[in-house]
């Protein structure tokens, strides 16, 4: 049973634009979320994450909602780069400070020059 | 300061034999995690140790896989007898205190058993 989903395994932009990666949940204890970027042969980097006593966090071109209610999260790229291009993970933690992550199947994100 | 290093970073055997992931936390990281990612299931939780004691080891698939901590500094998941279905990249990630709630990956180990 998947807790945590990315429905759009893939997803191509224009360079410029917005790039908008979404993530479902389906267990109402996780509290506190991540995303993780990926490039091919490395392993996954943090970039970004929020925690469920705020609806949104930002960072440079990297802003991710939260939306409890709807147990929906959004990462949005603004403006979309080519070194953007990878695999974007989000993940999920209950009960702050457990520290285990429950990550999602991944979008692959291709930003076009 | 070094990152999570796991080795070996790609190792191809034969179906039946014994494989061994290594894996070394980064220093003070009291939380280790064993990840393995496929095309079906993306990032898929192992098992989790936390002071160098399994928490949760829901995410091993098989008897064939077992993970062991003998100490803080390093970390093994083992498959006996490793099977064609279980190629894959097999990521380890640790966490503590000084990462807040962030956790930081190895490069990954790449199996492939033919």
């Amino acid at each position: 049973d998947q807790q945590v989903k990315q429905n759009s395994p893939s997803l191509s932009v224009q360079e410029g634009r917005i790039s908008i990666l979404n993530c479902d949940y389906t267990n109402s204890m996780f509290d506190y979320f991540l995303w993780y970027k990926k490039y091919p042969a490395e392993g996954p980097t943090f970039l970004i994450s929020i925690s469920s006593i705020k609806d949104k966090n930002e960072d440079g071109r990297f802003t991710v909602f939260l939306n409890k209610s709807a147990k929906h999260l959004s990462l949005h790229i603004v403006p979309s780069q080519p070194g953007d291009s990878a695999v974007y993970f989000c993940a999920a933690s209950g009960t702050s400070g457990t520290y285990k992550y429950i990550f999602g199947t991944g979008t692959r994100l291709k930003v076009l020059a | 300061d070094a990152g999570v290093i796991q080795s070996p970073r790609h190792e191809v055997t034969e179906m039946g034999q014994e494989v061994t992931l290594r894996c070394k936390p980064i220093s003070g990281h009291n939380s280790l995690f064993w990840y393995r990612q496929t095309m079906m299931r993306g990032l898929e939780l192992l098992i989790y140790f936390n002071n160098n004691v399994p928490i949760d080891d829901s995410g091993m698939p098989e008897d064939r896989f077992s993970a062991k901590m003998p100490n803080a500094s390093f970390s093994t998941l083992k498959i006996q007898p490793s099977e064609p279905r279980d190629s894959a990249v097999y990521f380890c990630a640790s966490s503590g205190q000084t990462s807040g709630n962030t956790i930081y990956f190895g490069e990954g180990s790449w199996l492939t058993v033919v």
